[in-house]
């Protein structure tokens, strides 16, 4: 069945310093990915997503782009802050199916000092 | 602006009691969803409803019933708790269940069964 892999947190970085977090997915049919994001005590919130193979996602500098061909959905941003401290889970979709819901990955923690 | 409003915000149960968990939202959204998120493992659907009049099982729905009592609510219940359905609960809805739309969460529900 469909997948979600993200690397094992949790993460640890300083301000300003580069993040990525590895995503790759296994599905049958062409999913929609998804990066979710979690602050502490909440519930999740969308972060970017991508339709279709190339796409690129992006939103708050955070960016992520859709790769068929290495089946991957990597989120990156090139400088961090403490409000970036949350976990993240990546998603995919493959609404060519009956049910349409999403598959999360496990989700990876993210700590930024300051 | 609620959003997706889920009560009680925390619960604490002994093994074989009851409860409902409520989910509203706002957006008139078609599909609903409850998850659980538990350490490590993400989050697993439980339930879903694609449509108003419609529920249909997820991932992991043994134990667990639904009502989808009209287009703005869809509760969760537990007919007799046990202690492995120790977690956060998460309502989201979307509009529709195709998978390309996103989901908007609750701010979730912690249970304890002791």
């Amino acid at each position: 069945g469909d997948s979600v892999t993200q690397m094992e947190g949790p993460v640890t970085l300083s301000e300003e310093a580069c993040l990525t977090i590895n995503c790759t997915y296994t599905a049958t049919g062409y999913p929609s990915l998804f990066w979710y994001v979690q602050y502490p005590g909440e519930g999740l919130q969308l972060l970017l997503k991508a339709t279709k193979a190339d796409d690129k996602g992006s939103n708050k500098g955070f960016e992520a782009t859709y790769r068929k061909e290495t089946t991957s959905f990597h989120l990156e941003k090139g400088s961090v802050q403490v409000s970036d401290s949350a976990v993240y889970f990546c998603a995919l979709s493959d609404y060519g199916g009956s049910q349409g819901n999403l598959i999360f990955g496990k989700g990876t923690k993210l700590s930024v000092k300051p | 602006n609620a959003g997706v409003t889920q009560t009680p915000k925390f619960q604490v149960l002994k093994t074989g009691q009851s409860m409902t968990l409520q989910c509203a939202q706002d957006m008139n959204h078609n599909s609903m969803y409850w998850y659980r998120q538990d350490p490590g493992m993400g989050l697993r659907l439980i339930y879903y409803s694609a449509s108003e009049g419609t529920t249909d099982k997820g991932e992991v729905p043994n134990g667990y019933n639904v009502s989808r009592l009209n287009k703005r609510e869809f509760s969760l219940r537990l007919e007799s708790a046990a202690p492995s359905q120790t977690s956060v609960y998460f309502c989201a809805s979307s509009e529709t269940a195709n998978g390309a739309s996103p989901l908007h969460f609750g701010n979730g529900t912690r249970l304890t069964v002791t």
